[in-house]
């Protein structure tokens, strides 16, 4: 298995208060992912970094930020959060190798479940 | 219309049958497709990728068909184990769109 974990697995917060999530990976690959997993919407890209302090936007970006310093590390921040974002949070990475295959083959991690009162 | 289209299901086969599934895609500038597996309450994992030329791994056969945009997964034999959710994912030059998945219920 791909070395990537998340941190926390599982955290319950207040609407209000603001919540760092983290991915870290020891496969020394260029790109990472924040996705959100919702009932009926299946996986949904919320930022991604495709080098140090290289970040984009994704899909559903509003409410978050991101910031990555090293390779290793991708946190995820809502400022203020919202029990709309109340979801599971799943970081991924992959390592793109050009050509039609730029977006290669992504691992996962475990998951964070994170639930907003 | 979303952008990635599966049928949620779920498919409920019995053990042994053959079960395909389709995800469709609506932009035509998607340039790499893949199958993923998800357990209940796990992380996806990737099943496979999905080349114009078809692609075969075992009991699993994917197809993509640019013409009708559309990708295919195919299982043959299914067993218990198979039961999961199946995801498939279009990626298109920093746009990854997955479907909402396929639920797959294998009965004895």
């Amino acid at each position: 298995d791909a070395g990537i974990t998340q941190s926390p697995r599982h955290k319950v917060t207040e609407t209000g208060t603001p919540v760092t999530l983290r991915c870290h990976q020891t496969e020394n690959h260029r790109y990472m992912y924040w996705y959100r997993q919702d009932p009926g919407h299946g996986l949904r890209l919320i930022h991604y970094s495709y080098g140090v302090k290289d970040t984009d936007k994704g899909e559903v970006s509003d409410g978050y930020s991101v910031s990555r310093s090293k390779t290793e590390d991708f946190l995820l921040t809502l400022e203020s959060a919202t029990s709309s974002q109340t979801s599971v949070y799943f970081c991924a990475i992959s390592e793109p190798s050009g050509g039609a295959r730029q977006y290669n083959e992504q691992f996962f991690g475990p998951g964070t479940r994170l639930t907003v009162l | 219309r979303k952008e990635v289209e599966q049928d949620p299901g779920p498919f409920n086969v019995p053990e042994g049958a053959t079960v395909a599934f389709n995800c469709t895609y609506s932009n035509s500038a998607s340039q790499s497709f893949f199958w993923y597996r998800q357990d209940c309450r796990k992380e996806p994992k990737l099943l496979m990728s999905v080349y114009s030329s078809g692609n075969e791994d075992g009991r699993f056969t994917a197809q993509l068909n640019r013409a009708s945009q559309y990708i295919s997964l195919l299982i043959r034999d299914s067993k218990l184990s198979d039961s999961a959710t199946y995801l498939c994912l279009s990626s298109n030059t920093g746009k990854l769109i997955f479907g909402q998945g396929t639920t797959l219920q294998v009965k004895p």
